[in-house]
């Protein structure tokens, strides 16, 4: 069964330009997160999906970031227009549905990594 | 705002050595505790995810013990290898935060010489 897929896996971009960031999680899961890593830094939470409604944004940074859903499936992450401290790894997980009060494990992808000059 | 401590930042240790170390989280409103082994351009792995006061997990050579009262959590890895050498990162679910906002410690780098 394939994993997390994130593409593309390393972009670099010019400060002011725009970058789309995409994730395919597992096939089922209905959860679908994306984290940030900034260098030197603890991954942070950007937001949580259950399939195509946004359940928790509450760690996107500001208005430059776009997170869709449609459809439930695969998810994007646009950053418009980027600046230098946008630099990082974008992590996208997902899990399937679980009960009200169980804390499963979340399943990452491998990252893309976004350089900012 | 929740924070998550993990000790050291880095260890490096010989081949065959035991090793442990430390994640420690704010225990009012806890609700799960995970572990993930992460190297460097690679997916973090789940390890572990505790819930219960006392919880102990083992996953070959790796276990880990849970102490929310006191809000801390072990990692122990026994007997170390090469491969494990890969950053471990501990993650706190908060009771308060919706399902999937982990908060993160900036991780424990492991080292592994043969």
């Amino acid at each position: 069964e394939a994993g997390v897929t994130q593409f593309p896996s390393h972009s670099v971009i010019e400060k002011g330009q725009t970058v789309t960031l995409r994730c395919d999680p597992i096939s089922g899961h209905d959860n679908l997160y994306w984290y940030r890593r900034v260098m030197g830094k603890e991954i942070k939470f950007l937001l949580h999906f259950v399939k195509e409604s946004k359940q928790d944004e509450s760690g996107m940074p500001n208005n430059r970031f776009l997170a869709e859903r449609t459809g439930g499936t695969y998810s994007t992450l646009k950053v418009q227009p980027a600046e230098l401290e946008d630099s990082g790894v974008y992590f996208c997980a997902s899990s399937p549905v679980l009960g009200v009060m169980v804390a499963g494990e979340l399943f990452f992808g491998e990252g893309s990594r976004l350089t900012v000059l | 705002i929740l924070n998550v401590e993990q000790s050291p930042q880095s260890l490096h240790v010989q081949e065959g050595d035991s090793t442990n170390f430390t994640c420690s989280f704010p225990s009012s409103n806890f609700y799960a505790l995970h572990w993930y082994r992460w190297e460097t351009a690679k997916s973090p792995e789940a390890l572990f995810v505790m819930t219960l006061n006392g919880d102990e997990k083992k996953k070959g050579r790796i276990s880990a013990t849970l102490n929310t009262k006191e809000g801390y959590s072990y990692l122990y890895i026994k007997g170390s290898q090469p491969e494990d050498s890969a950053t471990y990162l501990c993650a706190l679910l908060d009771y308060g935060g919706s399902q999937g906002n982990l908060i993160f410690g900036k991780g424990t780098k492991l080292s592994v010489k043969p």
